[in-house]
């Protein structure tokens, strides 16, 4: 069955990049959206964007300025980078497949914003 | 602020039918599928209802989903204490070209 794995740093300066990495086992990237979504302490969730298989991407209009997304097929990865951090970007990050809904979703990465 | 409105909380005891209402407009619920999730303290969300009323493998029938004009509605039958967790609905966004979420219902089984 597909996993979803989540990595990157946990801690994070203002003003700088934060970079995670999802990698897929168990399953292709092909045919497929995969998402990531992210949950401050306490809060509900927000949907980052997405990025289609074949690299075509859509972003939260909210974040869509600070958002990168791609994709690496031969390594079964989907990358997210966030520029310009806040503390407000502190949260949970999570990846997930998405066909009309997050079908799969990783565990999730904690991720802090602070100097 | 989120686009869907969802209550902070609701409660029921064992055995119950409890309902959640999911209110958004007409560029998401209005026109896209709603799907549901359900989240337990420190885990990942995990989907619960898709396309509106399907039921994933391994979702008990107890967790039911509806949609009409431009709300959607969850309910969960026989309610068990394990049901106790959050519950967000989703649906695509026309106007934000986008995913969009509810603030979440916090449902305690009493």
């Amino acid at each position: 069955q597909v996993q979803l794995q989540e990595s990157g740093p946990g801690l994070v300066k203002p003003a700088e990049t934060l970079s995670l990495t999802c990698t897929v086992s168990g399953g292709s990237l092909n045919s497929y959206y995969w998402s990531w979504i992210r949950q401050p302490p306490g809060k509900g969730l927000e949907w980052i964007g997405y990025i289609y298989y074949s690299g075509n991407t859509d972003f939260n209009p909210s974040l869509k300025s600070r958002v990168t997304i791609s994709v690496d097929t031969s390594k079964n990865q989907v990358s997210m980078s966030l520029s310009s951090v806040t503390a407000a970007d502190t949260a949970i990050y999570y990846c997930a497949r998405d066909l009309d809904g997050m079908d799969v979703w990783g565990q999730g990465t904690k991720v802090t914003v602070s100097s | 602020q989120s686009v869907l409105t969802q209550p902070p909380s609701a409660s029921g005891t064992p055995g119950q039918r409890v309902t959640f209402s999911c209110s958004g407009g007409s560029s998401n619920i209005g026109r896209n599928i709603v799907n549901w999730y359900q989240q337990f303290p420190g885990t990942a969300p995990k989907l619960l209802i898709w396309r509106n009323t399907q039921r994933p493998s391994g979702v008990p029938d107890r967790f039911s989903g509806s949609k009409s004009g431009t709300s959607a509605s969850l309910a969960i039958s026989g309610l068990q204490s394990e049901d106790e967790a959050d519950y967000y609905c989703s649906v695509w966004d026309d106007s934000q070209n986008g995913w969009v979420f509810g603030g979440g219902t916090k449902l305690t089984v009493l």
